[in-house]
């Protein structure tokens, strides 16, 4: 079945440090791959998205590359901010499907 | 536009009442799912509604019921509760249609069973 694996946490950076979160994924066929994230106290809202092989999705200065050939769609970003605290889960949608596939989160804690 | 909000807030029950959780969506989006949150286990969707009047079962569909009431709203219903279904319940909905496949969720439940 689909699966999709994500580094543990919490990740605990100070401000303007880089950001990578790893995410792998199973599945079968071409899904798409999704980045989440859950402010404390909130439901989760989508951060970014990717269709297909090689494509990247970006938002709000994070940016993730579809990566086929190592089912991977790793999460980055250049300079933190304390703002970006948050849990922060990837997904994956089969192609046509109805069902979202989550990894388990990852909490990210900026400080100062 | 409000999104999908969901009532109520917080919920404390007792072991074996009953209760139901209420969502709605004003975005006259076709799909809507329920997911429990649960620490180490991210989400997990409970049931979804592709369509008004059709309803199909998720990963952990086992103590709850659903209805899909008309387009715009998803009641889950918990007929017995128990201490494991203590957890966070989200509702999203979907425009199942066309090429975009981001879910909206709402702010969430947090029920505890005693």
């Amino acid at each position: 079945g689909n699966s999709v694996t994500q580094m543990e946490g919490p990740v605990t950076l100070s401000e303007e440090a880089f950001l990578t979160i790893n995410c792998t994924y199973t599945a079968t066929g071409y899904p798409s791959l999704f980045w989440y994230v859950q402010y404390p106290g909130e439901g989760l809202q989508l951060l970014l998205k990717a269709t297909k092989a090689d494509d990247k999705g970006s938002n709000k200065g994070f940016e993730a590359t579809y990566r086929k050939e190592t089912t991977s769609f790793h999460l980055e970003k250049g300079s933190v901010q304390v703002s970006d605290s948050a849990v922060y889960f990837c997904a994956l949608l089969r192609g046509g499907g109805n069902k979202l596939t989550f990894g388990t989160g990852t909490q990210l804690k900026v400080e100062l | 536009n409000a999104g999908v909000t969901q009532t109520p807030k917080f919920q404390v029950l007792k072991t074996g009442q009953s209760m139901t959780l209420q969502c709605a969506q004003d975005m006259n989006h076709n799909s809507m799912y329920w997911y429990r949150q649960d620490p180490g286990m991210g989400l997990r969707l409970i049931y979804y509604s592709a369509s008004e009047g059709t309803t199909d079962k998720g990963e952990v569909p086992n103590g709850y019921n659903v209805s899909r009431l008309n387009k715009r709203e998803f009641s889950l219903r918990l007929e017995s509760a128990a201490p494991s279904q203590t957890s966070v319940y989200f509702c999203a909905s979907r425009e199942a249609s066309g090429s975009s496949y981001e879910q909206y969720f709402g702010p969430g439940t947090r029920l505890t069973v005693t």
